[in-house]
């Protein structure tokens, strides 16, 4: 059984930092890329990040660009998300993906998420 | 960046009824869009990508359609069962980054 467990969200304060892990069983994770998408609370959903098999590969949207670091351990079978300089606005539940064709572009696997909260 | 408008926010349907969704994207996506299932407090689900290959697991009743222009979409859910309430969400994987997602559509019961 395909399953993505991800762990590290918690209350931050506005400029802090905080790490995402995502843990991943039940498939070949090296053959897959693996995002992250967030959810504001009573929003919609919103891309954050991809890093393609390897690791070599990786992509932001804007917002979070320069501040967010997307990595993987495929040895722990695993993919993090450094998240520096918080806003409020990146409050939201964080869910790792997995996308099944090898492109970093649909996803069909999902987290259960993990909450981050951004407020002093 | 592609953006993708749904329609309607939210549709009220009875179970048994059908319910038909849409998706315009800002400019041509080809057939790169996917539609995706979220009930509350749940992760969402991959119900269709491509646009019209539904996804492991999910019933015939749901089929996705698109304009040869590639920026009208559709999703159709046939004969709504009770597990079918939930929001849908569509998303571009055409032109990225970034990877964009729709504002949702809540179907609802009538």
């Amino acid at each position: 059984e395909v399953q993505l467990v991800e762990s590290g969200g918690d209350l931050v304060q506005p400029g802090g930092s905080l790490r995402l892990s995502c843990a991943a069983s039940g498939f070949s994770f090296t053959n897959h890329w693996m995002s992250w998408v967030r959810q504001a609370p009573g929003k919609g959903l919103e891309w954050v990040a991809n890093i393609n098999q390897d690791g070599s590969e990786e992509h932001y949207v804007d917002s979070v660009k320069g501040r967010f670091t997307v990595s993987r351990d495929n040895a722990k079978n695993s993919v993090y998300l450094q998240m520096n300089s918080l806003r409020a606005e990146d409050t939201a539940v964080y869910y790792c993906a997995r996308d099944p064709f090898g492109y970093g572009t649909i996803f069909d696997q999902w987290g259960q998420g993990t909450l981050v909260t951004v407020s002093s | 960046e592609i953006v993708l408008t749904q329609s309607p926010a939210t549709l009220s349907v009875s179970p048994g009824e059908s319910a038909t969704l849409s998706c315009r994207a800002s400019q041509s996506v080809g057939h790169d869009l996917a539609w995706y299932q979220q009930k509350p407090g749940q992760a969402p689900r991959l119900i269709i990508y491509g646009p019209t290959t539904r996804a492991t697991g999910v019933p015939a009743r749901f089929s996705g359609s698109g304009s040869g222009s590639g920026t009208e979409f559709t999703l159709t859910i046939h004969s709504l069962q009770s597990e079918d309430f939930a929001v849908y969400y569509c998303q571009q994987f055409n032109n990225w980054p970034p990877l964009t997602f729709g504002g949702g559509t809540k179907v609802e019961m009538k």
